[in-house]
């Protein structure tokens, strides 16, 4: 079976930190990683995506992919308190067609 | 904000009973999504849709839960009779293109059933 997993499952920070969340998976076929941030009572929203291996970087967010070890990362540089939410992140299986998802890393930026 | 509208945000149901709610989604985009995120923050795919035919769908699914997105109506998934593992945030997507591609979520209806 497909599998995602994160970690930690969560994490506190102090304001103005590094922040690395990680994500595993388990089918080297996988084509496309997201990550997703879902505020408490909120919609999930998309953060940043990418396809291929390397980094990708959007203001204070960073992506890094290796897929020949299974690993995908989001790095948020200079938390805020307003990045305190539940991380998820989400990676296609199979033909590609269906995304599976991880539990979710709850992340805390005290000021 | 989220332009994908879900209604109701809370529905409460008894054990048997129908629960339905309904998606609108994002205008332009053809494909629909609907997952449940259980407790534990689970996001458990149940089924998709492009335009108005289903893509893919779980096996539960194809037991008590149906679910239709009809051409100029809200797309709508329907419990036929909710059991209190239903219980749960029902989260309704869209998309462009599918599952590469941004999903696009509504805030969620959420299902006590009691």
């Amino acid at each position: 079976q497909q599998k995602v997993q994160q970690s930690p499952e969560s994490l506190i920070v102090p304001e103005g930190a590094m922040t690395s969340l990680n994500c595993t998976f388990s089918d080297s076929a996988s084509q496309y990683f997201a990550w997703y941030r879902q505020h408490s009572g909120k919609a999930p929203k998309a953060l940043m995506s990418i396809f291929s291996n390397g980094e990708k970087e959007e203001g204070r967010f960073t992506i890094h992919l290796n897929k020949a070890s299974l690993h995908f990362s989001l790095h948020i540089r200079d938390s805020q308190p307003s990045d305190s939410a539940l991380y998820l992140c989400a990676v296609t299986v199979g033909d590609n067609s269906k995304l599976i998802w991880g539990l979710g890393t709850s992340l805390v930026v005290n000021p | 904000n989220s332009k994908v509208i879900q209604t109701p945000r809370y529905l409460v149901k008894g054990q048997g009973q129908k629960a339905k709610m309904r998606c609108i989604p994002e205008k332009g985009h053809p494909v629909v999504f609907w997952y449940q995120q259980n407790k534990n923050n689970e996001f458990k795919f149940l089924i998709n849709f492009q335009n108005q035919e289903v893509l893919q769908q779980i096996d539960m699914t194809e037991k008590r839960f149906s679910a239709e997105c009809p051409s100029n109506s809200p797309c709508s998934l329907e419990i036929q009779s909710s059991e209190a593992g239903d219980s749960a945030l029902y989260l309704c997507a869209s998309s462009l293109s599918g599952s590469q591609n941004t999903l696009y979520f509504g805030a969620g209806t959420r299902l006590s059933v009691l």
